[in-house]
């Protein structure tokens, strides 16, 4: 199986800056890894995702980087609102049987 | 995300039987239970693919899922345990076996027992 380990656990920032949730994966077959936010009492919802043929993605002041190399995938909120904060899954998918391994999450709260 | 409704949304039960619903409006082939306890992500217990019973992960024998077809989902609870206090997502993917399907959460249905 996979197993995902997600840091840092809790993660605080001043608004306008910078947020970044870093990922480890372990099973080199896994070729896609997507971001869930959830909000309190809420589903988690995709925010972005990345496939094993890119290294770069940028959406909507989100971006991700993956190295597959090191195993590892990070997601880089920019210009950090109150409305970012929220927990935030990582998870990792293996090409066969589509099964998502979800890191343990990130809560990020943003302070005015 | 209106288009994966659960239902009921709220339950809170003794040691009874219950069952959630679930039916998603995507047309999608694939179709999950999930189980979050407080604080921690998403675990699955159950996928169907096209009504069929692809991966049953270890899960107490309470829980029994039924996939009357590929837009429903159930899942039967009998005798709840309070360890079994979590909020059960359903979801649904376009399709099942291939990499990169975002998978669809649906607003969840809260169980709690007492």
């Amino acid at each position: 199986g996979e197993q995902v380990e997600q840091l840092p656990s809790i993660l605080r920032v001043q608004e306008g800056s910078s947020a970044s949730i870093n990922c480890t994966y372990e099973n080199s077959a896994s070729n896609y890894f997507p971001w869930y936010k959830q909000e309190p009492g809420e589903n988690p919802k995709l925010i972005i995702d990345i496939r094993s043929n890119m290294e770069r993605k940028q959406t909507q002041g989100l971006i991700v980087l993956l190295d597959k190399k090191a195993k590892r995938f990070s997601l880089h909120i920019t210009d950090t609102q109150p409305g970012d904060s929220a927990m935030y899954f990582c998870a990792a998918s293996d090409s066969g049987y589509n099964k998502l391994t979800f890191g343990k999450g990130t809560v990020l709260l943003v302070s005015p | 995300n209106t288009k994966i409704t659960q239902s009921p949304r709220y339950l809170i039960l003794g040691r009874a039987n219950k069952s959630l619903e679930c039916e998603q409006h995507l047309g999608h082939n694939a179709m999950y239970w999930y189980k979050q306890s407080a604080e921690k992500p998403p675990e699955l217990m159950f996928l169907y693919n096209l009504k069929q019973l692809i991966r049953n992960e270890t899960v107490p024998s309470r829980f029994i899922p039924e996939c009357p077809d590929s837009s429903k989902l159930l899942l039967h609870i009998s005798a709840v345990d309070p360890e079994d206090s979590a909020v059960y997502f359903c979801a649904s993917s376009q399709v099942w076996g291939r990499s990169g399907n975002t998978l669809y959460f649906g607003e969840g249905s809260r169980l709690i027992v007492v």
